[in-house]
């Protein structure tokens, strides 16, 4: 079956980029969604096809898909950032989380 | 403002049913693809099971195809999920989520999509 593989954590200093990866076979033919989920709270989309920002997600939130791997990039990062992300991903006629991945900004 | 509402959850015995309401306002509910997606304690996101604009097509995760029924009332601006047959695995936060009103199929380029979450309903199966 598909799966979408992240790394469980990342740290990032303030101001300084963080980039998290989903890995997956043929990732490139498919468009990956991002969520942001902070703790006690709902998570909310920031990256849809691959590098588009829904209204009201800040510039410094990136994404990007070749190959294998999508990556989202969170350039300049803040301490509001911290949050779990989570990459989606379609599968035949379902649809695939990564496990997460818990960004720490310290 | 887009506001997703969900209820029904509580504790139910294993084998048991239970039935998840989530009613919708602040948009055209007929016109959207609707999902609904669970996060066991502690754990990641999980696709359950997503609805066309009409409910005409419907779709699984293997774990719960043929235990769990997705449907939509879109004259009450309201999605359901009905779960037969529960296991202590299905213990969750139960979130209901909004897709797009665009094309929408397995493959298409916003299958996954969710743009705007409810705050989720917890179901415990244990006895």
């Amino acid at each position: 079956s598909f799966e979408l593989t992240q790394p469980p954590s990342v740290s990032v200093s303030p101001g300084q980029t963080a980039s998290i990866t989903c890995s997956g076979d043929n990732m490139g033919d498919k468009f990956v969604c991002w969520y942001q989920q902070k703790p006690g709270q709902s998570p909310v989309l920031v990256i849809f096809r691959d590098t588009k920002r829904p209204s009201g997600i800040p510039e410094r939130f990136y994404g990007s898909n070749s190959g294998n791997t999508a990556t989202l990039t969170i350039s300049g990062a803040q301490a509001m950032d911290e949050a779990d992300y989570f990459c989606q991903a379609w599968a035949g006629d379902t649809v695939v989380f990564g496990g997460g991945t818990k960004l720490t900004v310290l | 403002e887009v506001q997703l509402l969900e209820s029904g959850g509580g504790l139910v015995q294993p084998g048991g049913s239970l039935r998840l309401p989530c009613s919708a306002s602040g948009f055209t509910f007929k016109s959207y693809v609707m999902t609904w997606v669970r996060q066991a304690p502690g754990r990641g996101l999980e696709w359950v099971s997503s609805i066309s604009k009409s409910g005409d097509s419907t779709y699984y995760a293997d774990s719960v195809r043929g235990r769990f029924t997705i449907s939509r009332d879109n004259s009450k601006n309201t999605l359901y999920l009905v779960m037969d047959s529960l296991r202590p695995e299905d213990t969750a936060v139960y979130y209901c989520a909004k897709g797009v009103d665009g094309s929408w199929y397995p493959g298409s380029s916003d299958f996954g999509l969710l743009s705007d979450w409810g705050q989720g309903t917890l179901v415990s199966v244990s006895s």
